[in-house]
């Protein structure tokens, strides 16, 4: 079947620090991949996205490559802020089913002063 | 700026209620759906429907059905509200841009069931 694995959290990291958070899939079919971000007490947004393989999607200094032969899709960022802190979820979407996201568990970052 | 609202931020039921949350986006959206969130088990698909008066089932409907009359609103119904139900509940609507679709969410609604 379809799945996404993100790494456990919760991270905690120091301003300014550099952040990877893992992500792999299992997918049948060629999907598309997102990473979206809730911070507190807010709905899910879009960070960033890539549709097909070897494609980098960044926004907001994070980066996401798209790895078809490691079927994964890290995202990372050089130096994060305080205002980094939120739950960070990967998720794939197939052809044809009109968006339907698949998620990972979600991954929590904590970034101390 | 798409819009999707969700009715109550917060809200506490008792067991065997009959409970509704209502969504609306205000983009025209064709595609709409229900999630809940769970510490550990992130977002999982409860129905979404393509257009109006449609639905169909994502991966874990038991206990709730969906209503859309209008194509801005999607409404997910608790049939008998029990404890297992309470849950961070999350509506989005979709656009397609290109090969794919991006998804809007609402701010949730976090539902107690006591």
């Amino acid at each position: 079947g379809n799945s996404v694995t993100q790494m456990e959290g919760p991270v905690t990291l120091s301003e300014e620090a550099f952040l990877t958070i893992n992500c792999t899939y299992t997918a049948t079919g060629y999907p598309s991949l997102f990473w979206y971000v809730q911070y507190p007490g807010e709905g899910l947004q879009l960070l960033l996205k890539a549709t097909k393989a070897d494609d980098k999607g960044s926004n907001k200094g994070f980066e996401a490559t798209y790895r078809k032969e490691t079927t994964s899709f890290h995202l990372e960022k050089g130096s994060v802020q305080v205002s980094d802190s939120a739950v960070y979820f990967c998720a794939l979407s197939l052809d044809n089913q009109g968006g339907k996201l698949i998620f990972g568990q979600g991954t929590e970052l904590s970034v101390k002063p | 700026d798409v819009k999707v609202t969700q009715s109550s931020r917060y809200l506490v039921k008792r067991t065997g209620e009959k409970v509704f949350l209502e969504c609306v986006q205000d983009m025209d959206h064709e595609n709409m759906f229900w999630y809940r969130q769970d510490p550990g088990l992130g977002l999982r698909l409860i129905y979404f429907s393509y257009d109006v008066k449609m639905k169909e089932k994502g991966d874990i409907p038991e206990g709730y059905s969906v209503s859309r009359e209008k194509k801005e609103r999607f409404s997910l119904i608790l049939e008998s509200a029990s404890t297992n139900q309470t849950s961070m509940y999350l509506c989005a609507s979709s656009l397609p841009t290109g090969r794919t679709y991006e998804q809007y969410f609402g701010p949730g609604t976090r539902l107690t069931v006591t």
